[in-house]
């Protein structure tokens, strides 16, 4: 496989389920970041992980839970999520240095919470 | 904090010229990126800019001033298949992190007619 990948595709839980998102890079690629894209909404950075560090919005509730175990591996760890959560769910990843950070997004996970 | 406006919605004729306009205000400004995304896809790289002026690439340009905070992106030669999202996106220092992250504009739906 090629680029960004993220499963699964379509998501729908319950409010109190326990799921989890995940993404791959083959890019080679040492950067790694969570965007959530709602109707009429610009997409919106939740979480950064990179060589130096994690960035994490602060908006973002602690019922989103991120784990990157190395630079090609993404996670997003979703429990007792509430209806408005649902959305986009975006993986992207880029090289820290250089044409900087250039973002090569994944399809994106939609994500429905009943 | 930041702010990035775009136009909601364009109407163009197939084989015409667009110009989708951006206009930005932010903290340490370090480049504005532009991509395309289709109903349901990812966003895709279309432009990046860094300093004023022209980059071409193609059928799409993108100018840059920075001293107006302005840029726009130029589709010549519409084609049917450019229906989509345009996203600007300006990279610039996150707030409490101390590094450099994108913020992205709503996005302008474009439509090209026959």
């Amino acid at each position: 496989e090629t680029g960004v990948t993220q499963t699964p595709r379509h998501l729908v839980m319950g409010m109190t389920n326990k799921k989890s998102l995940k993404c791959e890079q083959h890019l080679g690629h040492n950067a790694m970041y969570w965007y959530k894209q709602s109707a009429k909404k610009p997409l919106e950075l939740m979480f950064v992980y990179s060589l130096e560090e994690r960035v994490e919005n602060n908006s973002v509730p602690s019922r989103f839970s991120p784990e990157c175990p190395n630079s090609s591996h993404l996670f997003l760890h979703l429990h007792t999520l509430q209806p408005e959560d649902s959305a986009l769910y975006l993986c992207a990843s880029s090289q820290v240095a250089g044409q900087a950070g250039t973002q090569y997004f994944g399809p994106g996970t939609r994500l429905t919470v009943l | 904090g930041q702010n990035i406006d775009q136009p909601t919605e364009m109407t163009a004729t197939e084989g015409a010229i667009v110009q989708i306009n951006c206009t930005y205000q932010t903290s340490g400004f370090n480049g504005l990126f532009w991509y395309q995304q289709h109903a349901g896809e990812a966003p895709t790289f279309l432009s990046y800019n860094v300093l004023d002026g022209l980059e071409e690439k193609g059928r799409f340009s993108s100018f840059l001033s920075r001293s107006k905070g302005y840029s726009y992106l130029l589709l010549k030669e519409l084609q049917m298949k450019d229906s989509a999202s345009y996203l600007c996106a300006v990279r610039a220092l996150y707030s409490g992190a101390g590094s450099y992250q994108l913020t992205f504009g709503k996005g302008t739906k474009l439509s090209v007619i026959p």
